[in-house]
């Protein structure tokens, strides 16, 4: 089962900041959390992953709250591009490896 | 580097019929995973494997083998293909560390009639 739960939709201004929230409160001590989007039914592709401490590449920002229980993913600038489904994966270690479990995300529309 | 690739891109079956899917990656990953993807629903495991000559069960295996001969393929196979095995198929690799990111193919859409 997903270690994540997430809100089933979400829209946002272009231009504007895309904030998707996403909560594991079950996730263990060295599990990182992971957040992949899928456009259409490309494959899904990676943005960021972090363990406990907020997280920044190009594509987007991580802020994992401090008792790591819940995350939210920033996409600073978010363009019609940006539109896709968004999966928020705790990374689990179990029956000899290292697995992404994927929930049903979150379908993020970001309008003109 | 072509990352990973999957052959065919389409296929539609027939009931009972069997195919192999082909998940080939270029980037010497030692894992590598299948999934299936069924309609507004996100992915779910079915089988992979940790190294060459290694498989094992994920969450929806029945109904599927795999084998891993050689480090860079891993291979799907439906031995008698069921309209319920109607689905988009996605195949990833990634590096066995605690903090790496998964690859994905760009999936295969199989229609079992």
């Amino acid at each position: 089962d997903a270690k994540t739960t997430q809100p089933p939709s979400m829209d946002c201004a272009e231009g504007r900041a895309a904030n998707l929230p996403c909560n594991h409160s079950t996730i263990s001590g060295n599990e990182y959390v992971y957040w992949y989007r899928q456009i259409h039914s490309q494959g899904p592709q990676y943005i960021i992953h972090g363990l406990k401490n907020n997280e920044t590449n190009e594509m987007a920002s991580l802020i994992i709250t401090e008792d790591r229980k819940s995350s939210t993913l920033i996409l600073p600038h978010a363009t019609l591009r940006d539109t896709a489904v968004y999966y928020c994966i705790v990374r689990v270690w179990m029956d000899s490896s290292y697995k992404l479990i994927f929930g049903s995300g979150t379908r993020l529309l970001v309008r003109p | 580097n072509a990352g990973v690739t999957q052959t065919p891109k389409f296929r539609v079956l027939k009931t009972g019929q069997s195919m192999t899917l082909l998940c080939a990656q270029d980037m010497n990953h030692e894992y590598m995973y299948w999934y299936r993807q069924d309609p507004g629903m996100g992915l779910r495991l079915i089988h992979y494997s940790v190294g060459e000559g290694t498989t094992a069960k994920g969450e929806v295996p029945d109904g599927y083998n795999v084998s891993r001969l050689k480090k860079q393929n891993f291979l799907l196979g439906l031995e008698s293909a069921a309209p319920s095995q109607t689905s988009v198929y996605f195949c990833a690799s990634s590096w066995s560390g605690v903090s790496t990111e998964a690859f994905f193919g760009q999936g295969t859409r199989l229609t079992v009639v």
